[in-house]
């Protein structure tokens, strides 16, 4: 079965610092993964997708993951944070098919002025 | 505004009575899914649709529960007799359905339901 762990549930950086949000995968084939991110009261919102093409997946609003088999983790980074950041952020894997997806518990990034 | 809408976005009930939420997706977009959110969880998986069939529904989805897209465009989403376990943020998405690869999921803003 597929799965995804979210390591922090709460994750605090400074304006202007890096952002690291964890996430490790559990899947018997080669995943399609996503992060989602969800501002208050708004739908969640595709910030970027891994499909087997390229490792490092580059998103919007500066944001970028890495792919990593060995480590069976997809980790979301942002060199610098911004205060618009703050939100609940979603690591999500989907089954082989295509037709579910499995989402992550979430992490909360507070951003610090 | 063309993305995915969601109504009503709020919803109180008394428990026993019925409550139908309704999902109007991206247009040509030929898969829509529903989850449901609790306080402090990711969505949960509860069913989606190909055009009007519905192909896969969880174990979560109770016989309470009743989908529909008749027509394949929007869908109702229908909880019967709720329960105070009912309460949660109920989501919808679409998305194209891709002949090779994983769709990308568009979301709605959510209907939230306070079962009392």
């Amino acid at each position: 079965a597929q799965s995804v762990t979210q390591l922090d549930s709460h994750v605090s950086v400074s304006e202007g610092t890096p952002v690291l949000l964890r996430c490790n995968y559990s899947s018997s084939y080669s995943p399609s993964l996503f992060w989602y991110v969800q501002h208050p009261n708004k739908g969640l919102q595709l910030l970027l997708k891994y499909t087997s093409a390229a490792t490092l997946v580059k998103g919007i609003n500066g944001f970028e993951a890495e792919f990593k088999k060995s480590e069976t983790s997809f980790h979301l980074t942002k060199p610098s944070a911004h205060m618009s950041d703050a939100a609940e952020y979603f690591c999500v894997v989907s089954d082989l098919t295509g037709n579910q997806f499995y989402f992550g518990t979430g992490t909360s990034l507070t951003v610090i002025p | 505004d063309t993305g995915v809408s969601q109504d009503p976005r709020h919803k109180i009930t008394k428990r026993g009575q019925n409550v139908t939420f309704r999902c109007d997706p991206i247009s040509e977009h030929n898969r829509l899914y529903w989850y449901r959110q609790t306080l402090g969880q990711g969505p949960e998986f509860l069913t989606y649709f190909q055009n009007e069939a519905q192909l896969e529904k969880s174990r979560l989805l109770s016989d309470r529960f009743s989908a529909e897209r008749p027509k394949g465009s929007f869908s109702t989403l229908e909880i019967q007799r709720t329960e105070q376990g009912d309460s949660a943020m109920y989501l919808c998405a679409s998305s194209p359905h891709l002949a090779k690869g994983t769709d990308t999921q568009y979301f709605g803003p959510g209907t939230r339901l306070t079962v009392l």
